[in-house]
């Protein structure tokens, strides 16, 4: 069964830089979430999309922003990138949303910030 | 408010013990999931188990089995004969009203062979 995609796995960037995540939900799949976990952390939801529409915002920073497209892919994009930003980005998709919709995530993208 | 509290940081046990993992909730919600996964060291969350509220029935899944007592909020994990690939951290997360997954802090659990 095809699982939900992330682009890049692994990247890495300097601090100011910005980076683009990429995440490509299941099929039929309408909700996208994002998370981020620092090392020892637990997952923190960042925002979520439902039907191309932001659904909810957690503790994302000023300098990132997120949408969904047509295609129901999302694009997690992070500017002036600082040390604190290197994480472990998680994306996860559900259908239908909400209580039931159990959240499948991707491989995560593994992003390191010098 | 939500939150979900493992409060085992870590639990080292040799291979085919018994190792059982708490997990406690809070919500004021009347209708919420429950859910456990697995970090292995490569970083993948694997999903484990989905409980919902009105669903107080025990689940067995091989070595697997969770026990969820509404009256405690609590929804613990039990691995019986533990091997060394059980190794990872294990999350427990709640899904309230809000949609958003509440993670507790994690258990990471040593496997010794």
């Amino acid at each position: 069964a095809a699982g939900v995609i992330q682009s890049p796995r692994h990247l890495i960037k300097e601090k100011r830089e910005t980076a683009t995540l990429k995440c490509y939900p299941i099929p039929r799949h309408d909700t996208v979430y994002w998370y981020q976990q620092g090392p020892g952390q637990d997952p923190q939801f960042l925002i979520s999309f439902y039907e191309k529409m932001q659904s909810d915002k957690g503790s994302i920073p000023d300098r990132f922003s997120a949408q969904q497209f047509s295609d129901y892919h999302s694009e997690l994009n992070m500017s002036s990138l600082e040390l604190g930003d290197s994480a472990l980005y998680f994306c996860a998709s559900s259908s239908p949303p909400g209580l039931a919709g159990e959240q499948f995530f991707g491989p995560g993208t593994r992003l390191t910030v010098l | 408010a939500q939150k979900v509290t493992q409060a085992q940081t870590e639990i080292s046990v040799v291979e085919k013990e018994d190792v059982t993992l708490d997990c406690v909730y809070e919500t004021r919600d009347t209708t919420y999931y429950l859910f456990w996964y697995k970090q292995p060291p490569s970083g993948e969350l694997v999903f484990l188990i989905r409980r919902n509220s009105f669903d107080e029935q025990n689940e067995i899944s091989g070595r697997y089995s969770w026990n969820f007592q509404k009256s405690t909020s609590s929804f613990n994990f039990t691995i019986t004969a533990s091997q060394v690939v059980d190794s990872a951290v294990y999350f427990c997360a709640l899904s309230g009203s809000n949609y958003q997954l509440i993670w507790g802090a994690g258990t990471k659990l040593i496997i010794k062979p």
